[in-house]
């Protein structure tokens, strides 16, 4: 069955510092990897996906994420951080079937929270 | 392009009444999806349709949940009767090939 691991359900990070999420997964075939944000009382808006090629993909907002299939891991980086930034984070993993895009399986989340 | 559109925003009921939400999914998009998001988690998929025909039902409990796509645009999902435990945010997502666009949601409280 497929998985998805935040180990961290908060992280704090001063505006302006760089921000590292993690993120593991459990797939039985290549994955395709996503990062979602959540602002309060909003929906879940893309940051970015893999699908294959370059490991290191760019998304939206400055946020970058790096695929390690020998790790099993797929983290969302910024280098500097703004207070608009602070948001739960989910990272999810699914796959593709003769019925479209499978369903997703998301993480339990990181909140993020920035001081000034 | 407009987004997925859902609706109401907000609903409170007590338990064992029934409810209904509404999904509008992006123009076009052949796959939809509903998930559940309880607070303090991760979304939890309960059903995926392929134009109006079930792809993976296997999260939903279908005791008490019934969903139904028509004429593979809009589509409804039903909770007769409601508990407790479905205290949740209940997202709508489209897809036309590989990324899941995702409405607001309705936010149920069951008291």
């Amino acid at each position: 069955a497929q998985s998805v691991t935040q180990p961290d359900i908060h992280i704090t990070v001063s505006e302006g510092a760089s921000l590292e999420l993690r993120c593991n997964y459990s797939y039985g075939a290549t994955p395709y990897l996503f990062w979602y944000v959540q602002s309060p009382g909003q929906g879940l808006q893309l940051l970015l996906k893999y699908f294959s090629g370059d490991t290191l993909v760019q998304g939206i907002k400055g946020f970058e994420a790096e695929f390690k299939r020998s790790q099993s891991s797929f983290n969302l980086r910024k280098p500097s951080v703004h207070w608009s930034d602070a948001a739960e984070y989910f990272c999810a993993v699914g796959g593709y079937s003769g019925g479209g895009a499978d369903g997703l399986t998301f993480g339990k989340g990181t909140h993020l929270i920035i001081q000034p | 392009e407009a987004g997925v559109a859902q609706s109401p925003r907000y609903k409170i009921i007590e338990k064992r009444q029934s409810v209904a939400f509404w999904c509008n999914p992006i123009s076009g998009h052949a796959t939809l999806y509903w998930y559940q998001q309880i607070l303090g988690q991760g979304p939890k998929l309960l059903i995926q349709f392929q134009n109006n025909g079930v792809v993976d039902d296997s999260q939903l409990p279908k005791d008490r949940f019934s969903a139904e796509r028509l004429k593979g645009v809009d589509s409804t999902l039903k909770i007769q009767p409601a508990k407790l435990e479905d205290s949740a945010v209940y997202l709508c997502a489209s897809t036309i090939l590989d990324t899941q666009y995702f409405g607001p949601g309705t936010r149920l409280t069951v008291l």
